[in-house]
């Protein structure tokens, strides 16, 4: 079973400055997807971001950017300019290629300081 | 505009009762899925549906049912069976079951059972 692991329960920036959130995953097949979702106070959720796992090329959004390293299973979030709108809870998760399922991590929790 | 209802918002329950948690879409997705969150934790899958009068178990399925007869309906049942049943439980849609295209997420329900 696929496994999706967030170690940064909070995390704080400034505003305007650059954060970065880790994610770790553990998989044996080799082509998946992987997402950040966005849930704010509202607990609306948001998808940020989308990688494909067949991409060597980071996926980018604005503000929002991944650093995808397939060989170490690893998927981080920067969050560039940094806003105070960006306050919420990140999650990372994981989607096999048959496509049914979401495996999500347990999230961080981010605070943006004015 | 189209998106995902989920009512009520806030449900109260006794303990011992069912209780069905409502989930219609307007966006003629085929694919719905149900969603558990607990404080601090992240989304784990309970059942999804990938056509009409067609549904699987997600990693969580024991003491709930659904059914789908409908497309645009996808109601989540929580039975007296379920042993910790308070939670915030969220309903989701995608165009086609598959990883190409994203979840699309409704506002949730917070179900409080006492």
């Amino acid at each position: 079973a696929q496994t999706v692991t967030q170690s940064q329960p909070e995390m704080s920036v400034q505003e305007a400055e650059t954060v970065t959130l880790s994610c770790t995953y553990d998989t044996s097949e080799s082509d998946y997807y992987l997402f950040w979702y966005k849930q704010p106070p509202s607990r609306q959720m948001i998808l940020v971001i989308r990688q494909e796992a067949y991409k060597q090329q980071n996926a980018t959004e604005n503000r929002f950017s991944v650093n995808f390293q397939k060989a170490a299973k690893s998927f981080s979030l920067k969050i560039s300019d940094s806003q105070l709108g960006d306050a919420a809870m990140y999650f990372c998760a994981y989607r096999n290629n048959a496509g049914n399922m979401l495996t999500f991590g347990g999230g961080t929790r981010l605070m943006v300081k004015p | 505009d189209g998106g995902i209802t989920q009512s009520p918002k806030y449900l109260f329950r006794k303990e011992g009762q069912n209780v069905t948690l409502s989930c219609e879409q307007n966006l003629n997705h085929d694919a719905m899925y149900w969603y558990r969150q607990d404080p601090g934790q992240g989304l784990r899958l309970i059942y999804y549906s990938q056509i009409v009068n067609d549904f699987q178990k997600g990693d969580i399925a024991e003491g709930y049912s659904v059914s789908r007869e409908k497309k645009e309906s996808f109601p989540l049942t929580v039975t007296s069976a379920q042993k910790n049943p308070t939670a915030f439980y969220l309903c989701a849609s995608s165009m086609v079951p598959g990883p190409v295209y994203e979840q699309y997420f409704g506002p949730g329900t917070r179900l409080t059972v006492t």
